[in-house]
């Protein structure tokens, strides 16, 4: 079954201890990328990763890192976790391009959510 | 950068009346517009998009029309059902500039019976 897995669904976690968020996808997308979700505030985007070994800054990247040393994983650091970055987080992964139609994007594929709280 | 409006940001509606939701956008090279749908608890999951060679594009109860001149495009919902309550985002992008994207605020609909 093509889906977009994230891990862990649920985490309580202390300020300032290191944790990180695993996404793995199977549909060979090339696209991929961090959301944080806040009451109010909509889906923001932490990071994105075009291609293995290529990433970029969102709207909100304090505070996180990525890496894409795979094309399937993207996963989401916490260095130092603040009360601040509680939150409801979601990665979603995307071919670059529609197939067949190479002018236009190709819709996002979201996971499960993870859950977050910084105490 | 896009600057993404969403409006209503609440519309409540009676069972079987129709749902009207805006997505404003800035960036004039936009091409693609999807609506996404997010029920409590669960992910968010595309339901429609139209790209901009076409201006309006139906799926059953569900339509999305744009009008690009004025930067703007519409879910139109249609005899409103309790499952059409949920949060729905919209998210315009651009294929040549595909990676930084910014969603909508969000609008929650809730269909009263």
């Amino acid at each position: 079954e093509a889906q977009v897995t994230q891990n862990p669904r649920y985490l309580i976690t202390v300020t300032g201890k290191k944790l990180t968020v695993t996404c793995s996808q199977n549909m060979n997308h090339e696209y991929m990328s961090w959301y944080r979700q806040d009451p109010g505030l909509g889906l923001r985007q932490i990071y994105y990763s075009m291609n293995v070994e290529v990433t970029d800054k969102g709207d909100v990247p304090e505070g996180y890192k990525v890496s894409r040393k795979e094309k399937r994983n993207f996963p989401l650091i916490l260095e130092s976790p603040s009360p601040n970055q509680t939150s409801l987080y979601f990665c979603a992964s995307s071919l670059h391009r529609e197939p067949g139609l190479s002018s236009y994007n190709s819709p996002l594929h979201f996971g499960n959510g993870t859950r977050l709280t910084v105490t | 950068g896009e600057n993404v409006e969403q409006h209503p940001s609440t519309l409540s509606v009676q069972e079987g009346d129709s749902a009207v939701i805006k997505c404003t956008y800035s960036d004039s090279a936009s091409n693609y517009f999807p609506w996404y749908k997010q029920e409590l608890g669960k992910r968010p999951q595309l339901i429609i998009d139209i790209r901009s060679n076409v201006g309006e594009k139906k799926d059953q109860r569900i339509a999305v029309t744009l009008n690009k001149t004025a930067k703007h495009f519409s879910l139109h919902i249609t005899e409103t059902q309790p499952e059409d309550s949920a949060v729905y985002f919209c998210a315009p992008g651009r294929a040549d500039s595909w990676g930084k994207l910014q969603f909508g605020a969000g609008t929650q609909v809730v269909v009263t019976p």
